[in-house]
């Protein structure tokens, strides 16, 4: 098992670039999440899907959108991208269910916006 | 606005000390709190809290939940070099299993 992956690792992109971060997961589990971390603000929810074709928002989500088009996959894309979302990104996925599941995170990619 | 506060900010011990990690939080409808550890990359998960007053423990590491209190703390004893990370807290307000961490501490542990 990989586990939770993310690709790219590192990026730089200029201002008014577009983007797209892939997060892929391979334990079958229901829920993904696309989390950003900046400096002593631990991580942020941006966006998050409970099932593959659903999306919800996050807490911080604008400038940013998802799509879940497989199970297995969560797509993160920043259309015209701004010095704000320098950050690193991670994705994370989970079971669903009645029990009570620990989140699991992949590798994070660190973006800089110049 | 559900909220979670950790302190310290930052601690630096030495090997062999003992250190006490604090957490927080407000939030609607609490389900549980969860620490993670998050060295270079990703965080990794140590424990899972649900109820009040029953410790969580794995090798050097504990945790304790407070729900009337409503914080945290998680131990570490004979501190290790290899403790050294950003310990996040998080709460899971049972809301599409949705996580708000707290800041973080960042632990350094000096031989």
């Amino acid at each position: 098992n990989a586990g939770v992956t993310q690709t790219p690792k590192f990026r730089v992109l200029k201002t008014g670039q577009s983007m797209t971060l892939l997060c892929a997961q391979d334990m079958n589990h229901e829920y993904m999440y696309w989390y950003r971390q900046d400096p002593g603000m631990g991580l942020r929810l941006i966006h998050y899907s409970v099932g593959e074709g659903t999306t919800a928002k996050g807490e911080v989500p604008d400038g940013y959108n998802v799509s879940r088009l497989k199970k297995q996959n969560f797509l993160l894309g920043l259309e015209s991208a701004a010095p704000s979302q320098t950050s690193v990104y991670f994705c994370a996925s989970s079971y669903q269910g009645q029990g009570l599941y620990e989140q699991y995170f992949g590798p994070g990619t660190r973006l800089t916006v110049t | 606005e559900d909220k979670v506060v950790q302190s310290p900010l930052s601690l630096v011990v030495h090997e062999g000390d003992t250190v006490t990690l604090n957490c927080s939080y407000e939030v609607t409808n609490f389900r549980s709190l969860l620490w993670y550890k998050q060295e270079k990359k990703a965080p990794t998960f140590l424990f899972m809290l649900t109820s009040s007053g029953i410790e969580k423990k794995s090798g050097r590491l504990s945790s304790i939940l407070d729900k009337k209190e409503l914080s945290s703390i998680l131990n570490i004893t004979a501190t290790q070099t290899g403790d050294s990370a950003i310990y996040l807290c998080a709460v899971d307000n049972n809301a599409g299993n949705m996580l708000t961490f707290g800041g973080g501490t960042r632990l350094m542990v000096k031989p």
